[in-house]
């Protein structure tokens, strides 16, 4: 029973460089999304996805990229990363029931930017 | 102002007392509200949602909502140290937002023995 798989865990870059953050659910949910984490600070929601082709700026979504490849799957990209995207990205999903519904939060991804 | 608040932390009590965490929200629009609990390194969990003005028991937590005030708090009853953790309100702004969450900064919870 997976849940919501983010893959790396760990990553440390250099300045400028791109890489591309994966994230996939098997809960079988339409929407998904990405949040960033900074210390003492609470989930930031960068991009989000409703449904499979669908994708929708959140609060921070300078820097980003994403992509839907299918309702499994939704990846963040940083193009040419900052020291300012160190942080701790979480990918989560919701169920499709009513207006509204909890988060399914995977296990985080811990970028550093150097 | 940010849009879902938090009172600063952290916040210390003792085992076996209440632990009280407290949330506003700016958007009278809000539909549906979250707590979650995050220990440290770890993603966060649901412990507690909430839709209707009132009060919700489950166990040892009760979260309680005024949509007219706009607040919502989180209380811990009987708090043990394994309620030492980061609690982070969170906040639904409604059907035309896809079930987009707001989360507040977070309130760290210490529990000492």
């Amino acid at each position: 029973n997976a849940g919501v798989t983010q893959t790396p865990k760990f990553q440390v870059l250099k300045t400028g460089q791109s890489m591309t953050l994966q994230c996939a659910q098997d809960m079988n949910h339409n929407s998904m999304y990405w949040y960033r984490q900074d210390p003492g600070m609470g989930l930031r929601l960068i991009y989000y996805s409703a449904s499979e082709g669908t994708t929708d700026k959140g609060e921070v979504p300078n820097g980003y990229n994403v992509s839907r490849l299918n309702k499994r799957e939704f990846s963040l990209r940083l193009e040419s990363a900052a020291p300012s995207q160190t942080s701790v990205y979480f990918c989560a999903s919701r169920p499709d029931r009513g207006v509204t519904g909890e988060l399914f939060f995977g296990e985080g991804s811990r970028l550093t930017v150097l | 102002q940010k849009e879902v608040e938090q009172n600063s932390g952290p916040l210390s009590v003792p085992e076996g007392a209440i632990a009280s965490l407290n949330c506003t929200y700016s958007d009278r629009g809000s539909q549906s509200f979250f707590w979650y609990r995050q220990y440290s390194g770890k993603s966060p969990e649901l412990i507690m949602f909430i839709y209707s003005n009132g009060d919700k028991e489950d166990g040892r937590f009760t979260a309680q909502l005024n949509k007219a005030s706009q607040y919502v708090s989180l209380l811990i009853r009987d708090s043990q140290p394994s309620d030492s953790a980061t609690y982070l309100c969170a906040v639904n702004f409604g059907y035309t937002n896809a079930g987009k969450s707001t989360f507040g900064d977070g309130t760290t919870l210490t529990v000492k023995p």
